[in-house]
């Protein structure tokens, strides 16, 4: 069965970026069948999605307008993993941060639901 | 972005009812809508997708129904640990976007 492991440090200072990682047991950062999602909860945004990476006979990457200068979602194929980097952090990205998989539909795109999950963490950016 | 828009926002219902819950896309998304299901200080957990598909290994108590703008999640008969909170999330297009939540209460 797929799994989702994260981890990363849960304290961040401001200005600073954020890093985490959700290794991946079960199925491969590098499937075409499935494409890879960082997601956030707070409790004044809720849960807001963060971007996603995904193989389709090369690396695509997708990111949300409000962190999209500052996100970055990297694969890890040699050890079968996803990153999520944050950088120049504020208090308002205090939130916790999930890692999720879609997997392709019959179109073989990703227009299904969210089915495997990572535990989450939680990250404080504070001083 | 698709503004997706879920009332009520907290529900009060007792064990045995059967409860609805609305949610409402701002545009057209065809049947691309999930629903979920997050216990406190847990991951959410994917419960129907795409409008109608029960996940594998969820209670056929939960239904979902809708196409277009408008969905409904279902719970036919109410068990004390369906007392939890409920979010839509659109995969039309990106950024995926979910609901606000419905907290059902006991």
């Amino acid at each position: 069965q797929v799994q989702l492991q994260q981890s990363g440090p849960g304290l961040v200072k401001p200005s600073q970026t954020l890093s985490l990682t959700c290794a991946i047991s079960g199925d491969s950062v590098s499937s075409n069948r499935a494409a890879w999602n960082w997601i956030r909860q707070s409790p004044s945004r809720g849960l807001e999605w963060l971007g996603r990476t995904y193989y389709k006979s090369k690396w695509y990457n997708d990111y949300a307008l409000s962190v999209k200068s500052r996100i970055t979602i990297n694969p890890d194929t040699s050890k079968n993993q996803f990153s999520l980097q944050l950088d120049s952090v504020t208090p308002e990205d205090t939130a916790v941060y999930y890692c999720a998989r879609v997997k392709s539909g019959s179109s073989g795109w990703f227009n299904g639901g969210m089915d495997v999950w990572g535990q989450g963490t939680t990250v404080t950016v504070s001083s | 972005d698709i503004q997706m828009t879920q009332s009520p926002s907290s529900l009060s219902a007792s064990v045995g009812d059967r409860v609805t819950i609305t949610c409402r896309a701002s545009e057209d998304i065809s049947n691309f809508l999930n629903w979920y299901q997050q216990r406190p200080g847990k991951a959410p957990k994917l419960l129907i997708y795409a409008a109608s598909t029960l996940q594998s290994g969820v209670p056929s108590r939960f239904s979902g129904s809708g196409s277009g703008t408008d969905f409904t999640l279902t719970i036919s008969s109410l068990q004390p640990e369906d007392f939890v909170t409920y979010y839509c999330q659109q995969s039309h297009s990106t950024p995926r976007t979910f609901g606000q939540g419905t907290e059902l209460e006991i």
